[in-house]
Protein backbone atom coordinates (compact mmCIF):
# COMPACT_ATOMS: atom_id res chain seq x y z
CA UNK A 1 0.00 0.00 0.00
CA UNK A 2 0.91 3.74 0.22
CA UNK A 3 3.85 4.60 2.61
CA UNK A 4 4.62 8.19 3.28
CA UNK A 5 7.94 8.86 4.65
CA UNK A 6 8.54 12.15 6.16
CA UNK A 7 11.25 13.84 7.28
CA UNK A 8 12.92 14.75 9.79
CA UNK A 9 10.97 13.50 12.85
CA UNK A 10 12.14 16.34 15.31
CA UNK A 11 13.55 20.26 13.83
CA UNK A 12 14.98 22.81 16.34
CA UNK A 13 15.57 26.61 14.48
CA UNK A 14 15.97 29.59 16.00
CA UNK A 15 13.48 32.36 15.26
CA UNK A 16 13.69 33.76 12.08
CA UNK A 17 15.50 30.65 10.41
CA UNK A 18 13.35 28.64 8.07
CA UNK A 19 12.61 25.35 8.59
CA UNK A 20 12.18 22.49 5.93
CA UNK A 21 10.25 19.02 6.48
CA UNK A 22 9.96 16.92 3.60
CA UNK A 23 7.80 13.96 2.11
CA UNK A 24 8.08 11.37 -0.22
CA UNK A 25 5.46 8.80 -1.16
CA UNK A 26 5.57 6.05 -2.87
CA UNK A 27 2.07 5.82 -5.20
CA UNK A 28 2.06 7.76 -8.48
CA UNK A 29 -1.55 7.69 -8.03
CA UNK A 30 -2.01 9.50 -5.03
CA UNK A 31 -3.95 12.94 -6.15
CA UNK A 32 -4.28 15.18 -3.03
CA UNK A 33 -2.15 16.24 -0.73
CA UNK A 34 -2.07 17.82 2.65
CA UNK A 35 -0.28 19.69 5.61
CA UNK A 36 -1.73 19.51 9.06
CA UNK A 37 -0.80 21.13 11.88
CA UNK A 38 -1.14 20.11 15.68
CA UNK A 39 -0.60 22.58 18.13
CA UNK A 40 0.54 20.92 21.82
CA UNK A 41 -2.74 18.68 23.15
CA UNK A 42 -4.74 19.87 20.14
CA UNK A 43 -6.06 18.66 17.47
CA UNK A 44 -5.13 18.78 13.62
CA UNK A 45 -5.71 21.49 11.54
CA UNK A 46 -5.67 22.24 7.86
CA UNK A 47 -2.61 24.41 6.57
CA UNK A 48 -2.77 23.82 3.12
CA UNK A 49 -3.92 21.25 0.43
CA UNK A 50 -2.31 20.83 -3.45
CA UNK A 51 -3.51 18.86 -5.93
CA UNK A 52 -1.21 16.65 -8.19
CA UNK A 53 0.72 18.61 -10.16
CA UNK A 54 4.01 20.22 -9.41
CA UNK A 55 2.95 23.45 -8.21
CA UNK A 56 3.86 25.92 -5.44
CA UNK A 57 1.29 27.06 -2.80
CA UNK A 58 2.32 30.07 -0.66
CA UNK A 59 0.42 30.75 2.67
CA UNK A 60 0.92 33.11 5.57
CA UNK A 61 4.76 32.58 6.25
CA UNK A 62 5.03 29.24 4.10
CA UNK A 63 5.62 27.42 1.09
CA UNK A 64 4.77 24.29 0.20
CA UNK A 65 6.12 22.68 -2.98
CA UNK A 66 4.78 19.29 -4.50
CA UNK A 67 7.08 17.62 -6.82
CA UNK A 68 5.25 14.92 -9.02
CA UNK A 69 7.81 13.21 -10.92
CA UNK A 70 10.42 12.87 -7.87
CA UNK A 71 6.91 12.32 -5.53
CA UNK A 72 8.27 14.41 -3.05
CA UNK A 73 6.43 16.82 -0.82
CA UNK A 74 7.74 19.61 0.89
CA UNK A 75 6.41 22.53 3.36
CA UNK A 76 9.26 25.91 4.02
CA UNK A 77 8.36 27.91 6.87
CA UNK A 78 9.97 30.86 5.46
CA UNK A 79 10.62 32.87 9.18
CA UNK A 80 9.67 31.06 11.04
CA UNK A 81 8.70 32.56 14.67
CA UNK A 82 7.82 30.63 18.36
CA UNK A 83 3.83 30.55 17.68
CA UNK A 84 4.89 28.02 14.92
CA UNK A 85 6.22 25.65 17.69
CA UNK A 86 3.92 22.48 16.93
CA UNK A 87 4.04 19.12 15.07
CA UNK A 88 3.21 19.15 11.40
CA UNK A 89 2.04 15.98 9.74
CA UNK A 90 1.29 15.80 5.84
CA UNK A 91 -0.95 13.88 4.02
CA UNK A 92 -1.68 11.76 0.98
CA UNK A 93 -5.18 11.04 -0.76
CA UNK A 94 -4.92 8.60 -3.17
CA UNK A 95 -8.54 7.28 -3.79
CA UNK A 96 -11.81 8.36 -2.53
CA UNK A 97 -11.64 7.46 0.93
CA UNK A 98 -8.26 7.02 2.47
CA UNK A 99 -6.02 9.43 3.41
CA UNK A 100 -2.67 8.01 4.93
CA UNK A 101 -0.35 10.49 7.00
CA UNK A 102 3.19 10.93 7.61
CA UNK A 103 4.31 9.99 11.19
CA UNK A 104 5.01 13.97 11.61
CA UNK A 105 7.74 16.46 12.84
CA UNK A 106 8.07 18.18 15.68
CA UNK A 107 9.27 21.82 15.42
CA UNK A 108 10.57 23.91 17.92
CA UNK A 109 11.40 27.41 17.25
CA UNK A 110 13.40 28.92 19.45
CA UNK A 111 13.31 33.15 20.47
CA UNK B 1 -16.30 25.11 10.09
CA UNK B 2 -16.76 21.13 10.19
CA UNK B 3 -17.74 20.28 13.71
CA UNK B 4 -16.54 16.88 14.94
CA UNK B 5 -17.61 15.66 18.44
CA UNK B 6 -15.93 13.23 20.27
CA UNK B 7 -16.67 11.34 23.25
CA UNK B 8 -15.35 10.96 26.07
CA UNK B 9 -12.63 12.88 26.31
CA UNK B 10 -10.74 11.62 28.48
CA UNK B 11 -11.17 7.60 28.74
CA UNK B 12 -9.45 4.97 31.82
CA UNK B 13 -10.68 0.88 30.94
CA UNK B 14 -9.34 -2.06 32.60
CA UNK B 15 -7.76 -4.54 30.54
CA UNK B 16 -10.60 -7.49 29.06
CA UNK B 17 -13.16 -4.54 29.28
CA UNK B 18 -15.33 -3.49 26.28
CA UNK B 19 -14.84 0.09 25.53
CA UNK B 20 -16.93 2.15 22.90
CA UNK B 21 -15.74 5.60 21.35
CA UNK B 22 -18.30 7.84 19.70
CA UNK B 23 -18.12 10.49 17.07
CA UNK B 24 -20.76 12.84 15.67
CA UNK B 25 -20.28 14.92 12.68
CA UNK B 26 -22.81 17.56 11.85
CA UNK B 27 -21.47 18.76 8.41
CA UNK B 28 -23.14 15.53 6.22
CA UNK B 29 -19.68 14.41 4.92
CA UNK B 30 -20.73 10.74 3.84
CA UNK B 31 -17.12 9.99 4.84
CA UNK B 32 -15.63 9.31 8.51
CA UNK B 33 -12.39 7.88 10.02
CA UNK B 34 -10.74 6.40 12.80
CA UNK B 35 -6.95 7.20 13.92
CA UNK B 36 -4.78 6.44 16.57
CA UNK B 37 -1.99 8.61 17.19
CA UNK B 38 1.05 7.18 18.99
CA UNK B 39 4.83 9.03 19.35
CA UNK B 40 6.94 7.24 16.81
CA UNK B 41 3.99 6.35 14.44
CA UNK B 42 2.21 9.37 13.28
CA UNK B 43 -1.10 8.79 13.07
CA UNK B 44 -2.67 5.31 11.73
CA UNK B 45 -6.20 4.54 9.99
CA UNK B 46 -8.21 1.91 11.96
CA UNK B 47 -11.52 2.03 10.36
CA UNK B 48 -13.13 4.17 8.02
CA UNK B 49 -16.51 4.31 6.79
CA UNK B 50 -17.96 5.93 3.85
CA UNK B 51 -21.57 6.33 4.51
CA UNK B 52 -24.87 4.88 7.02
CA UNK B 53 -23.79 1.19 7.58
CA UNK B 54 -20.43 0.54 5.88
CA UNK B 55 -17.26 0.49 7.86
CA UNK B 56 -14.06 -0.63 6.20
CA UNK B 57 -11.14 -2.23 7.45
CA UNK B 58 -7.72 0.68 7.72
CA UNK B 59 -4.61 -0.38 8.26
CA UNK B 60 -4.54 -1.54 11.93
CA UNK B 61 -8.11 -2.80 12.52
CA UNK B 62 -7.31 -5.62 14.32
CA UNK B 63 -8.59 -5.48 18.21
CA UNK B 64 -11.20 -2.74 17.06
CA UNK B 65 -14.90 -2.86 15.19
CA UNK B 66 -16.69 0.03 14.05
CA UNK B 67 -20.15 0.72 13.89
CA UNK B 68 -21.82 3.25 11.36
CA UNK B 69 -25.81 3.51 12.46
CA UNK B 70 -25.96 6.69 10.93
CA UNK B 71 -24.61 9.39 8.62
CA UNK B 72 -23.72 11.36 11.85
CA UNK B 73 -22.74 9.20 14.07
CA UNK B 74 -19.19 6.71 14.02
CA UNK B 75 -18.04 4.76 16.77
CA UNK B 76 -15.03 2.62 17.56
CA UNK B 77 -15.32 -0.60 19.89
CA UNK B 78 -12.76 -2.42 22.10
CA UNK B 79 -14.29 -5.43 22.74
CA UNK B 80 -11.21 -6.75 24.90
CA UNK B 81 -9.38 -3.78 25.85
CA UNK B 82 -5.47 -4.21 25.78
CA UNK B 83 -2.86 -2.06 27.21
CA UNK B 84 -1.64 -1.94 23.80
CA UNK B 85 -4.43 -0.21 23.18
CA UNK B 86 -3.75 2.45 25.49
CA UNK B 87 -3.01 5.61 22.71
CA UNK B 88 -4.99 9.05 21.56
CA UNK B 89 -8.05 8.58 19.30
CA UNK B 90 -9.18 11.13 16.82
CA UNK B 91 -12.24 10.83 14.28
CA UNK B 92 -12.23 13.07 11.53
CA UNK B 93 -14.70 13.23 8.57
CA UNK B 94 -14.83 14.54 5.32
CA UNK B 95 -16.47 14.75 2.18
CA UNK B 96 -16.34 12.74 -1.22
CA UNK B 97 -14.74 14.39 -4.13
CA UNK B 98 -12.22 16.12 -6.12
CA UNK B 99 -12.78 19.13 -4.60
CA UNK B 100 -13.55 18.28 -1.16
CA UNK B 101 -11.10 16.50 0.27
CA UNK B 102 -10.18 17.95 3.83
CA UNK B 103 -10.20 16.33 6.63
CA UNK B 104 -11.90 17.67 9.74
CA UNK B 105 -10.98 16.53 13.03
CA UNK B 106 -12.34 15.60 16.15
CA UNK B 107 -10.07 17.33 19.32
CA UNK B 108 -9.09 13.48 20.00
CA UNK B 109 -9.88 10.65 23.07
CA UNK B 110 -7.14 9.85 25.53
CA UNK B 111 -7.49 6.31 26.34
CA UNK B 112 -5.63 4.36 28.88
CA UNK B 113 -5.93 1.10 29.24
CA UNK B 114 -4.81 -0.35 32.49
Amino acid sequence: GEQVEQRPPHLSVREGDSAVITCTYTDPNSYYFFWYKQEPGASLQLLMKVFSSTEINEGQGFTVLLNKKDKRLSLNLTAAHPGDSAAYFCAVRRDAYKVIFGKGTHLHVLP
Amino acid sequence: EAAVTQSPRNKVAVTGGKVTLSCNQTNNHNNMYWYRQDTGHGLRLIHYSYGAGSTEKGDIPDGYKASRPSQENFSLILELATPSQTSVYFCASGATGWSQNTLYFGAGTRLSVL
